[in-house]
């Protein structure tokens, strides 16, 4: 089955520390995103990339970084400088980074600080 | 003002009830429009794309007006399994000359038996 996965479903973070959530997908995409989402708010783009080895801050990068050394992987890093990390975090791939393309979503990953 | 605002909601209605939601972008440069889909606690699913002249699958229709800058979804006839929220998408150009969707708030939407 093609499709993008998201491991893990629930990260917790002390204080201090860098978590990375994966993103993965077997659909040949080009482009990978990575949006926030807080409740009752819609998805705020942190960062995508458009093809491998490169990529480029969203509109919320701050405190997160990223790498896309693979095409099919697109892993993101919360920083221990992100003060407020709490959200669901979601990834994405469309076929090119053109905005008429669709963008197909993975499951989500939950960050909790403790 | 907001790229993309929704309308607010909440959005409680019985079953078979016609609904309707609006959805207004700032940006008259947007060429791409979409209706996504979100159950609780799950991801965002492409519920159709939206078409200047307006687009039907089956008991859902998605109108655009540019000259407005809104965009719209109809439900008709509604089920108990269209209770979710729905996000509008939009896409935006930036001052760096790319483009980037962009995504309302949502509105929830509970249909009622």
């Amino acid at each position: 089955d093609g499709g993008i996965t998201q491991s893990p479903k629930y990260l917790f973070r002390k204080e201090g520390q860098n978590v990375t959530l994966s993103c993965e997908q077997n659909l040949n995409h080009d482009a990978m995103y990575w949006y926030r989402q807080d409740p009752g708010q819609g998805l705020r783009l942190i960062y995508y990339s458009q093809i491998v080895n490169d990529f480029q801050k969203g509109d919320i990068a701050e405190g997160y970084s990223v790498s896309r050394e693979k095409k099919e992987s697109f892993p993101l890093t919360v920083t221990s400088a992100q003060k407020n990390p709490t959200a669901f975090y979601l990834c994405a791939s469309s076929r090119s980074g053109g905005a008429e393309e669709t963008q197909y979503f993975g499951p989500g990953t939950r960050l909790l600080v403790l | 003002r907001k790229e993309v605002e929704q309308d607010p909601g909440p959005f409680n209605v019985p079953e078979g009830a016609t609904v309707a939601f609006n959805c207004t972008y700032s940006n008259s440069a947007s060429q791409s429009f979409f209706w996504y889909r979100q159950d609780c606690r799950k991801e965002p699913k492409l519920l159709m794309s939206v078409y200047s002249s307006g687009n039907e699958d089956g008991r859902f229709t998605a109108q655009l007006n540019r000259a407005s800058q809104y965009i719209s979804l109809l439900i008709r006839d509604s089920k108990l399994s269209d209770s979710a929220t729905y996000l509008c998408v939009v896409n935006i150009l930036t001052y760096q000359g790319a483009q980037k969707l962009v995504f309302g708030q949502g509105t929830r939407l509970t249909i009622n038996p």
